[in-house]
């Protein structure tokens, strides 16, 4: 059964980066895109980007492009993503998504809140 | 980009009646290579992260309920809740899958009147 654990809920200040961590199990981690979702409070679901373990190849939205990286550590099956020069409409909820064409497996959540 | 959208925003139905929600995309998303429609539905709890419910416009993921199906072709979708329980009160999302960047309708709040 794939499981995806998050790391826990980030307080940041305008300009600063945030690193979401996934770490995934139950199932080969090489052979399944990853992909991150965020939703603002009260919001909709937005997708953001992904990376495919096997060889590191990675997509980003057009919106993230240039703020957002996302990458591996294949040895502890786990994915980062890191959203640099945070502003106050980042505040979301991050996921991370195990897709196997459709979203089959979520993450639990990150909550990140940026404010002053 | 493949705009989803989805009617009505909201919906309010009695315990054991139907309630159907629609999804619209701006393209078709029929994939030949799968010969499947690449169009996700997913309901969403309050405070949980979403949970795939139909694949391929009408495939029930394992493990839920019969009440939810789906149906429809080309660029118009449905999700069908019959006999809705009090447990069905959440959010539901249309997805595609057939391009990048994925893209979502902006999903369907299901209340019990």
């Amino acid at each position: 059964q794939p499981q995806l654990e998050q790391s826990g809920a980030e307080m940041k200040k305008p300009g600063a980066s945030v690193k979401v961590s996934c770490k995934t199990s139950g199932y080969t981690f090489s052979d399944y895109y990853l992909h991150w979702v965020r939703q603002a409070p009260g919001q909709g679901l937005e997708y953001m980007g992904w990376i495919f373990p096997k060889d590191g190849g990675t997509h980003y939205a057009q919106k993230f492009r240039g703020r957002v990286t996302i990458t591996k550590d294949a040895s502890i099956t786990t994915a980062y993503m890191e959203l640099t020069s945070l502003r106050s409409d980042d505040t979301a909820v991050y996921y991370c998504v195990r897709e196997n064409y459709y979203y089959a497996d979520w993450g639990q959540g990150a909550l990140v809140t940026v404010s002053s | 980009d493949i705009v989803m959208t989805q009617s009505p925003d909201s919906l309010a139905v009695s315990l054991g009646a139907r309630a159907t929600i629609h999804c619209k995309s701006s393209q078709n998303v029929f994939h030949s290579s799968t010969s499947t429609h690449h169009l996700a539905w997913y309901q969403q709890k309050a405070g949980q992260p979403p949970k795939v419910l139909i694949y391929g416009a009408s495939t029930r993921e394992s493990g839920v309920p019969d009440r939810f199906s789906g149906s429809g072709s080309g660029t118009d979708f449905s999700l069908t809740i019959t006999n809705v329980q009090a447990e069905d009160v959440s959010v539901y999302y249309c997805q595609q899958y057939y391009s990048l960047p994925r893209t979502f309708g902006q999903g369907t709040k299901v209340e019990i009147k």
